[in-house]
């Protein structure tokens, strides 16, 4: 069982170059969600799916685009990467909202540099 | 809006001592309550949650973390800590009244190092 899969694990960008990260899962999840880590400020919330179809904005979603044509993949657009891209992307799923107790279950991370 | 402070972005303990890491959260509602660990390199891993039921609760690992409304904590606590319990803690919250219900808002992150 697979589980949440991201890809590429890293990925080193110019400033102005676009990109797109990978996320897929197995656990027939209708929620699914980006989020961004930087140090010392936890994890912030990019964009976020409740079902194929149907997406919606995070805490931080400028500079980035989703897409979610199926319930198994979810993936995360960079429109023109700045260095303030620069960050550890981990992509998330759930039956439910995580914030109503539904266990989310998290990649491993894309790390991603921006130069 | 719905934010949550864990004080001391790092904790150093001893094999053996009493884990103690402090979140804060402000909600003027009983909010949901989360736990998550990070391990090195791999993602987030759900330790443990308070929804509404028994204040205290029991997660995985040996932690548990105790819901007090009147300080507005929920502090995790393990009584023996391991060398394999180093890694980084994630306090998180969410409103599931509020504007933004389903949502998890994070604390900043503990990191734990245990010395042999």
């Amino acid at each position: 069982n697979a589980g949440v899969t991201q890809t590429p694990k890293f990925q080193v960008l110019k400033t102005g170059q676009s990109m797109t990260l990978q996320c897929a899962q197995d656990m027939n999840h209708e929620y699914m969600s980006w989020y961004r880590q930087d140090p010392g400020m936890g994890l912030r919330l990019i964009h976020y799916s409740v079902g194929a179809g149907i997406t919606d904005q995070g805490e931080v979603p400028n500079g980035y685009n989703v897409s979610r044509s199926t319930t198994e993949d979810f993936p995360l657009r960079l429109l023109s990467a700045a260095p303030s891209q620069t960050s550890v992307y981990f992509c998330a799923s759930s039956y439910g909202e995580p914030g109503w107790g539904n266990i989310q279950y998290f990649g491993a991370g894309t790390r991603l540099s921006v130069l | 809006a719905q934010s949550v402070t864990q004080l001391g972005s790092h904790v150093s303990v001893s094999e053996g001592a009493l884990v103690l890491l402090r979140c804060n959260y402000s909600s003027s509602v009983p909010p949901y309550l989360f736990w998550y660990v990070q391990y090195p390199n791999q993602g987030l891993q759900l330790l443990l949650k308070y929804t509404s039921a028994a204040t205290l609760v029991k997660g995985i690992n040996g932690f548990e973390a105790e819901f007090k409304k009147s300080e507005t904590s929920f502090h995790l606590t393990k009584p023996s800590a391991h060398m394999s319990d180093a890694a980084e803690y994630f306090c998180a919250v969410s409103d599931p009244g509020g504007t933004s219900y389903g949502k998890l808002t994070f604390g900043q992150g503990t990191i734990l190092t245990v010395h042999p």
